[in-house]
């Protein structure tokens, strides 16, 4: 099975960072994504981790440790826009590579 | 990127009835296509996995009578709820995943927003 961990709500300042943290346990670790979902809305693709480390795309970035079974997203400058859930999620390469989310954390930026 | 467009957005409905949701990927082939579920502030539960040609692969819990699902082409999977009631008000999006993205990443349906009276 698989088991994925993420706080619940943070929240944060207009033009701060901020780090979602997440940590997984699961059969068959086959890549981990992060997405982004705005209420009411579907979640639309952050960023993707396979291999440890850093993957940086603008100012987002994302860490993955496999032996840790520990990610990270990392948002900078963050804007008003970015309020939103994020959703941490690992696919399984057992049966069909599903992938299985987290409970999502939901930011809150403040001015 | 993929995209992929999801029908009705919205659809109201009285207890009883049957809903039916249609999936669509518009410019890639899709093999495989997700169904989620996601209740208000929770994340996304997958319901069942469908295959183009075969039978669906359902999420333990899930009830196959209930919710059913075919996936008659590529580019098209459907979700029936049948003789829905009130529990069964939720937010249902579909995701697909494309060959042509190395990542593997879903690309998801806008998701469609089910009540029922």
């Amino acid at each position: 099975g698989q088991n994925i961990d993420q706080p619940t709500e943070m929240t944060a300042t207009e033009g701060a960072i901020v780090q979602i943290n997440c940590t997984y346990q699961t059969s068959g670790f086959n890549g981990l994504f992060w997405y982004q979902q705005h209420a009411g809305e579907a979640p639309t693709f952050l960023s993707y981790n396979v291999l440890d480390g850093l993957e940086e795309k603008g100012r987002f970035s994302s860490f993955l440790s496999r032996s840790k079974g520990y990610s990270y997203l990392l948002l900078k400058e963050l804007q008003m826009k970015d309020s939103a859930s994020y959703l941490c999620a690992v696919r399984d390469q057992t049966g069909a590579n599903n992938l299985f989310f987290g409970t999502g954390t939901r930011l809150t930026v403040i001015p | 990127g993929a995209v992929v467009s999801q029908h009705p957005s919205w659809v109201i409905c009285k207890s009883g009835t049957s809903v039916k949701i249609e999936c669509r990927s518009l410019d890639f082939q899709a093999t495989t296509m997700f169904w989620y579920r996601q209740f208000p502030k929770q994340s996304l539960m997958l319901m069942a996995t469908s295959n183009e040609g075969s039978k669906a692969t359902y999420e333990q819990g899930v009830e196959k009578d209930k919710f059913l699902i075919n996936h008659a082409s590529l580019t098209l999977s459907t979700l029936t709820v049948t003789s829905a009631h009130p529990e069964d008000s939720s937010f249902y999006i579909c995701s697909a995943r494309s060959r042509r993205v190395e990542t593997g990443e879903l690309f998801f349906g806008e998701g469609s927003r089910l009540t029922v009276l």
